[in-house]
C-alpha cells in the first residue's frame, strides 16, 4: 500500500530533551515536506527537500533540523524541544515539485507532539 | 491579510443540503489549486484539484475565479460523512511550487 509513515504518533517529552520524529515514504516521491498545525494556523510548512541531499527551510524552521541521505526517509530533528513546539506534525511527499500538477501531497498519519 | 483566507464556520448543515465554501488567495501569480478533506484528528487528503473550467466529482463541484481570486466548493445532497474540515489550498508558484493552507472551514451534517 502506497503510503506516508511517521514515527512516534504521539510523544510527550520534556524541555530540552532531543527527539526525532521519523518519515518514511515507499512511492519513489522525490519531494518531501514537514507541517505543523496548530488552532487557528493552519498547517504551516517546517523544512521541504526537493530531492536526496537538498532540504531548504520553510516558514517557521526555527528550532528544527532535518536531513534526507535517502530519498524515502526524511526525519524532523528537534535538538532542544520547547514547550512552544507542542503541535501536530505532518510529514507529506508528492511525485515531484515541478510543474502545476505536481502538488498533490500524501500525508503521513500525523504525530502529536507535547513538551512540557 | 493573509495569503489564503477561508470561513472557519462552523457550518451546520441538515443532510440533503446543498452548502458552498469559499475560499480567496492574495498572490495573483497563483498557479493551481485545490481541496483537501480533513477529518478530526486525521491527515490531509486530497479531496479534488480545481481547474479553471471548473470541475464536478459526483456531489461536489469547485469553481475557480481567477479575476477575483476566489475558490468555491459545492456539495450537493450533504451525507453525514462529509463531515470534516475543508482546506483550501494554493500553489503561489516560484521555484519551488510552494503550497499555501487556509485553515480550513468545519462542516457538520447533521441527521
Amino acid at each position: 500500500e502506497a503510503q506516508v509513515t511517521q514515527n512516534p504518533r504521539y510523544l510527550i517529552t520534556v524541555t530540552g530533551k532531543k527527539l526525532t520524529v521519523t518519515c518514511s515514504q515507499n512511492m519513489n516521491h522525490e519531494y518531501m515536506s514537514w507541517y505543523r498545525q496548530d488552532p487557528g494556523l493552519g498547517l504551516r510548512q517546517i523544512y521541504y527537500s526537493m530531492n536526496v541531499e537538498v532540504t531548504d527551510k520553510g516558514d517557521v524552521p526555527e528550532g528544527y533540523k532535518v536531513s534526507r541521505k535517502e530519498k524515502r526517509n526524511f526525519p524532523l530533528i528537534l535538538e532542544s524541544p520547547s514547550p512552544n513546539q507542542t503541535s501536530l506534525y505532518f510529514c507529506a511527499s508528492s511525485l515531484w515539485a515541478g510543474g502545476a500538477g505536481a502538488n498533490v501531497l500524501t500525508f503521513g498519519a500525523g504525530s502529536r507532539l507535547t513538551v512540557l | 491579510r493573509k495569503e489564503v483566507e477561508q470561513d472557519p464556520g462552523p457550518f451546520n448543515v441538515p443532510e440533503g443540503a446543498t452548502v458552498a465554501f469559499n475560499c480567496t488567495y492574495s498572490n495573483s501569480a497563483s498557479q493551481s489549486f485545490f481541496w483537501y478533506r480533513q477529518d478530526c484528528r486525521k491527515e490531509p487528503k486530497l479531496l479534488m484539484s480545481v481547474y479553471s473550467s471548473g470541475n464536478e466529482d459526483g456531489r461536489f463541484t469547485a469553481q475557480l475565479n481567477r479575476a477575483s481570486q476566489y475558490i468555491s466548493l459545492l456539495i450537493r445532497d450533504s451525507k453525514l460523512s462529509d463531515s470534516a474540515t475543508y482546506l483550501c489550498v494554493v500553489n503561489v508558484g516560484g521555484a519551488t511550487n510552494k503550497l499555501i493552507f487556509g485553515t480550513g472551514t468545519l462542516l457538520a451534517v447533521q441527521p
